[in-house]
């Protein structure tokens, strides 16, 4: 079946340093690739989709590309803040109806 | 506020109980899913549902049930719980199509002890 992998966490940054969390994944089709946020004791939160090749998602100074040739979708952000701390998960649909998970990378910023 | 609404937050189980817990969303989405949120493994799906009356096994549905009987309900039924059944169980929503992305509740933690 299809699959994500995404990069060994935890990741640990300073303030305003740039972020990268790669993201590649394995699909028999042409799926629509996702980046979720989970903050801690919440429920996951969408925080940037690509539905199709050479897409880009933007959402609050996080970006990500749809890399077909390369099957990555790296999440990106130039300066990271102390609220970004959370966990970060990719994911593509598989068929319709149902949505593959990586197992997904806690960021830990400090001040 | 508009959203997936997920009871209880916490619960304790023994060994062999059962119970039942609760996911209502109240923005007219067809599809609803349940999820199980492990360390290490992300979320993996259980159950899903594509609306009233229609559901379907996702890929760890053992020892779980659940039923659509309305658009905005959809229950999760464990039937005997084991300790491998500690999780947190997520329950999310989205319109016609999973790529929309998904709206998620706010989990229910459970141990089974």
């Amino acid at each position: 079946g299809d699959s994500v992998t995404q990069m060994e966490g935890p990741v640990t940054l300073s303030e305003e340093a740039f972020l990268t969390i790669n993201c590649t994944y394995t699909a028999t089709g042409y799926p629509s690739l996702f980046w979720y946020v989970q903050y801690p004791g919440e429920g996951l939160q969408l925080l940037l989709k690509a539905t199709k090749a050479d897409d880009k998602g933007s959402n609050k100074g996080f970006e990500a590309t749809y890399r077909k040739e390369t099957t990555s979708f790296h999440l990106e952000k130039g300066s990271v803040q102390v609220s970004d701390s959370a966990v970060y998960f990719c994911a593509l649909t598989e068929g319709a109806q149902k949505l593959v998970f990586g197992q997904g990378t806690r960021l830990t910023i400090n001040p | 506020n508009a959203g997936v609404t997920q009871t209880p937050k916490f619960q304790v189980l023994k060994t062999g109980q059962s119970m039942t817990l609760q996911c209502a969303q109240d923005m007219n989405h067809e599809y609803m899913s349940w999820y199980r949120q492990d360390p290490g493994m992300g979320l993996r799906l259980i159950h899903y549902s594509v609306g009233a009356g229609i559901t379907d096994q996702g890929e760890v549905p053992n020892g779980y049930n659940v039923s659509r009987s309305t658009t905005e309900d959809f229950p999760l039924r464990l039937l005997s719980a084991a300790p491998s059944q500690t999780s947190v169980y997520f329950c999310a929503s989205t319109r016609r199509a999973v790529n929309y992305g998904y709206t998620f509740g706010s989990g229910t933690r459970l141990t089974v002890v």
